[in-house]
């Protein structure tokens, strides 16, 4: 099984419907993070949380919200989805140690499509 | 604030050739550089980074990048690439403050023809 895992890989959904996006670790990592790739943009991080009871925006947090449901997941919700909102997301987690910046694992990513 | 800037967008590049992806990066303090590569449908997986020490870092695949503090720069060479190299690389940067948080170049796609 992946250290990442996230669901679903790919999702039509239209415009104005909530959907959530989950992301679940067993790296045994307390911090998670979502970030969103554009064609062009590069990664973008959305929210980050760096244990169970810390949340952060990112840059791009407008349109977003988060629940960090336990120490292994993280899930990204679109409240009302809108087609620019269609992209590639990436979950990743990171421990905590002095070197855990070279530990930032990713998720194989979840495609989502807003019409 | 900090940034990373990746000027090309694209690399073409014929199978045995050497290659250098350019990375720029803007900070008023230390970094930590990182240089990600991506497979397609892939997530991104790391191919090396500089933390401290020597200049001249090695990573998986046979890469390596020499972090420059004057030029602020962080690029990525190989010096025979495969067809298998094929990929999008992304350049990142993170404070030296203690934050795991990665800021991200806008990605090059390396094209590696026969």
């Amino acid at each position: 099984d992946a250290d990442v895992t996230q669901t679903p890989r790919n999702r039509i959904t239209k415009t104005g419907k909530r959907i959530m996006l989950e992301c679940s670790q067993t790296k045994g990592h307390d911090r998670m993070y979502w970030y969103r790739q554009d064609p062009g943009l590069g990664l973008r991080l959305i929210y980050y949380s760096f244990d169970v009871k810390d949340i952060n925006k990112g840059e791009i947090s407008d349109g977003y919200s988060v629940s960090r449901q336990a120490q292994a997941k993280f899930s990204l919700s679109l409240e009302s989805a809108i087609p620019n909102q269609t992209a590639l997301y990436f979950c990743a987690t990171s421990d905590s140690t002095p070197d855990s910046l070279s530990k930032h694992t990713f998720g194989s990513g979840t495609r989502l499509t807003v019409v | 604030a900090q940034s990373v800037t990746q000027l090309d967008s694209q690399v073409p590049v014929f199978e045995e050739a050497p290659v250098e992806l350019r990375c720029n990066y803007s900070s008023s303090v230390s970094v930590y550089l990182f240089w990600y590569v991506q497979y397609p449908n892939q997530g991104l997986q790391l191919l090396l980074k500089y933390l401290s020490g020597s200049t001249l870092v090695k990573g998986i695949n046979g890469f390596e990048a020499e972090f420059n503090k004057s030029q602020t720069s962080f690029h990525l060479r190989k010096p025979s690439v495969h067809i298998s190299d094929t990929a999008e690389y992304f350049c990142a940067v993170n404070l030296n403050t203690g934050f795991q948080k990665l800021v991200f170049g806008t990605g090059t796609r390396l094209l590696v023809s026969p």
